[in-house]
């Protein structure tokens, strides 16, 4: 079945260290997406990619970086420049326009700090 | 902020009983989405409706949209326990990228 595979599903990070979170999809979507949830707030977006070897900030795009070399794959690196990182991870994709067709997400990371 | 809120925060009922959910918006939009969200897993996509659509149906779904109050409503009939989970509202925005989630509804059917 097609989908969007995330691993892992739990993630510790210590004290200034980078972690990088995977996200694969087999759906053959163009689009690409990077969600940190909180509790009691909804999904705000950190990166999108469009399209192979491009992708553009969302609204908390600092202290993370991506990467969008092949179609299927868009990981997220959290820095240790994100002072508060314990949050749960999204990612999620769509066929083209993120906007006028429905994104598949994954099932997510959660992060912790150690 | 153009990100969308959801009323109530919460929201409990009876196996059986209708649930509606609102979602309001501040700026003018291409269109909605409405996506379910089980506890510890991702969103799944339930529903779309366009700019000039005004009420669309999906199985026991139902929403409507009022450009007019920049609103929406999700209306589930007949609820089930499996109904159990939050339900957000995402807005496509006619200017800029991004596309934004509300805060969510989550809801409690009880059997």
């Amino acid at each position: 079945d097609g989908g969007i595979t995330q691993s892992p599903k739990y993630l510790f990070r210590k004290e200034g260290q980078n972690v990088t979170l995977s996200c694969e999809q087999n759906l053959n979507h163009d689009a690409m997406y990077w969600y940190r949830q909180d509790p009691g707030q909804g999904l705000r977006l950190i990166y999108y990619s469009q399209i192979v070897n491009d992708f553009q900030k969302g609204d908390i795009a600092e202290g993370y970086s991506v990467s969008r070399e092949k179609k299927e794959s868009f990981p997220l690196t959290v820095t240790s420049a994100q002072k508060n990182p314990t949050a749960f991870y999204l990612c999620a994709s769509s066929v083209g326009d993120r906007g006028s067709q429905p994104q598949h997400f994954g099932d997510g990371t959660r992060l912790s700090i150690l | 902020s153009q990100q969308g809120e959801e009323d109530p925060q919460a929201l409990s009922i009876q196996e059986g009983e209708n649930a509606t959910m609102n979602c309001s918006y501040k700026t003018s939009i291409n269109n909605l989405q409405w996506y379910r969200q089980n506890s510890g897993r991702g969103l799944v996509h339930l529903i779309l409706i366009r700019s000039n659509e005004r009420e669309k149906h999906s199985g026991r779904l139902r929403v409507t949209l009022d450009t007019s109050k920049k609103s929406s409503s999700l209306l589930i009939t007949a609820s089930r326990a499996a109904d159990t989970a939050s339900y957000f509202c995402a807005t496509d925005p006619l200017t800029g990228n991004q596309f934004y989630f509300g805060t969510g509804t989550s809801l409690t059917v009880i059997p």
